[in-house]
């Protein structure tokens, strides 16, 4: 059972446009995090929220978690061919002794010149 | 340079030879963890550490084993490998496996079992 559902799998835009990326769960998590992984490359870290209603905005990046924490959104103002990359969305929440990071299955973001 | 660090980067491997992929971290970090990334199926944890000697079974736990004795290190153990296990894998780090904690990724370690 996959907990978190990023939409769309795959976007390709052109240099310019306005982007939003989805990402939905039935449940509740007490922090959602957006990661961001380049070929040949680790995922780091974009932004945390941790409150539902939360926004964060990082440059022309735009982070909300929902009122009931169970989805999030990224909208990007004006991509550009630096922003490719597969972003990941993770949920965290306490499962036994571990503090556990579902991920979802990322979005695919080219952005073309 | 806060870092973690996988190695080796590429690994080609015969099914059942024995083989260890190191991770190591120089923040002082407590919480460690493995990960492995599958085409279709995104990041699954495969064992974690919260400290020294206290390690658990993450979410696809079988065919693995880890290991904790220093805080740095948390090296994966793949015992007798098989095909299935050709994957993509990273080591994490964290402060600690707490709410909101930001997880550090290594390189990663592209592992095909032939």
């Amino acid at each position: 059972t996959q907990l978190l559902e990023q939409s769309p799998q795959f976007l390709s835009i052109q240099e310019g446009e306005n982007l939003t990326v989805y990402c939905n769960s039935s449940s509740v998590f007490s922090s959602l995090q957006w990661y961001r992984q380049e070929p040949g490359e680790g995922p780091v870290l974009l932004v945390t929220v941790v409150t539902g209603g939360e926004v964060k905005k990082l440059k022309r990046l735009t982070f909300q978690f929902g009122d009931a924490r169970k989805d999030s959104s990224l909208h990007i103002t004006a991509a550009q061919p630096g922003d490719t990359g597969l972003y990941l969305c993770a949920g965290g929440r306490v499962g036994g002794s571990n503090y556990k990071l579902t991920f979802g299955k990322g979005t695919l973001l080219t952005v073309n010149p | 340079e806060a870092q973690v660090t996988q190695n080796p980067r590429y690994l080609i491997t015969v099914t059942g030879k024995k083989l260890t992929v190191t991770c190591s971290q120089n923040m002082n970090h407590e919480y460690m963890s493995w990960y492995r990334q599958d085409p279709g199926l995104g990041l699954r944890q495969i064992y974690y550490s919260m400290n020294v000697e206290v390690t658990d079974k993450g979410d696809v736990p079988e065919g693995y084993k880890v290991s904790r004795k220093e805080k740095r290190n948390f090296p994966l153990i793949l015992e007798s490998p098989s095909p299935n296990q050709t994957s993509l894998y990273f080591c994490a780090s964290s402060l600690q496996g707490g709410r909101g904690t930001e997880a550090f990724f290594g390189q990663g370690t592209r592992l095909t079992v032939v």
